[in-house]
């Protein structure tokens, strides 16, 4: 079925280095997609979105990029601080669904 | 910003009896919220569609006689685990959509952990 999927499972960066997150989707009905941030033992917390119509997005220290024509989507993080350590989703959506689809995550590790 | 709430945060139970989970908008209201189920280390499984004052839309092979769940009004959705056994342990997650907000963005409960023995 569709699926939205991850490259890397672990990412380790050192503090204050730039991070990057990458994300692969399949289904190429997906129009709205979304990044979030999970803390041990918490809930999912909103980082950023995208829409479709638009290939970058940026907010506070992040910035998401969407390829549609390979189906890729990636967040980066300037300046990563220990903060930030955390395990990041992907999720995608579609117009007409209201549910989101999340992919395997991938656990970011910021060395002091 | 949009808060979402849970309750309990954590729920040891024995095998065979039920557990109700209810998840809060407390600033917006949801004509939708999302049920998912998390297992360790692994993503979220989005398990039904909470609409208030409609029954609910399962996902594919999760029972419904066995996850009930009720949206009574804008504000609160409760999921029922009914007849509980240890493989049903796990982190369940709910979140709601602002229905005066455009766009997709969900907002996330805090998330209930379910220890059955």
């Amino acid at each position: 079925g569709e699926s939205v999927g991850l490259h890397l499972p672990t990412l380790s960066v050192q503090e204050g280095d730039n991070s990057i997150i990458n994300c692969a989707y399949s289904n190429s009905a997906s129009d709205y997609f979304i990044w979030y941030k999970q803390e041990s033992g918490k809930g999912p917390q909103f980082i950023i979105d995208i829409r479709s119509n638009m290939d970058k997005r940026q907010g506070q220290r992040v910035t998401v990029l969407l390829n549609k024509t390979v189906k890729h989507l990636s967040l980066q993080i300037a300046a990563t601080q220990p903060g930030d350590s955390a395990v990041y989703f992907c999720a995608e959506s579609f117009t007409g669904r209201r549910a989101l689809t999340f992919g395997s995550g991938t656990r970011l590790q910021v060395q002091p | 910003g949009a808060v979402v709430s849970q309750h309990p945060s954590r729920v040891i139970c024995k095998s065979g009896t039920s557990v109700k989970i209810e998840c809060r908008s407390l600033d917006f209201q949801a004509t939708t919220m999302f049920w998912y189920r998390q297992f360790p280390k692994q993503s979220l499984m989005l398990m039904a569609t909470s609409n208030e004052g409609s029954k609910a839309t399962y996902e594919q092979g999760v029972e419904k006689d066995k996850f009930l769940i009720n949206h009574a009004s804008l504000t609160l959705s409760t999921l029922t685990v009914t007849s509980a056994h240890p493989e049903d342990s796990s982190f369940y997650i709910c979140s709601a959509r602002d229905r005066l907000a455009s766009g997709g963005t969900q907002y996330f409960g805090p998330g209930t952990r379910l220890l059955v023995l």
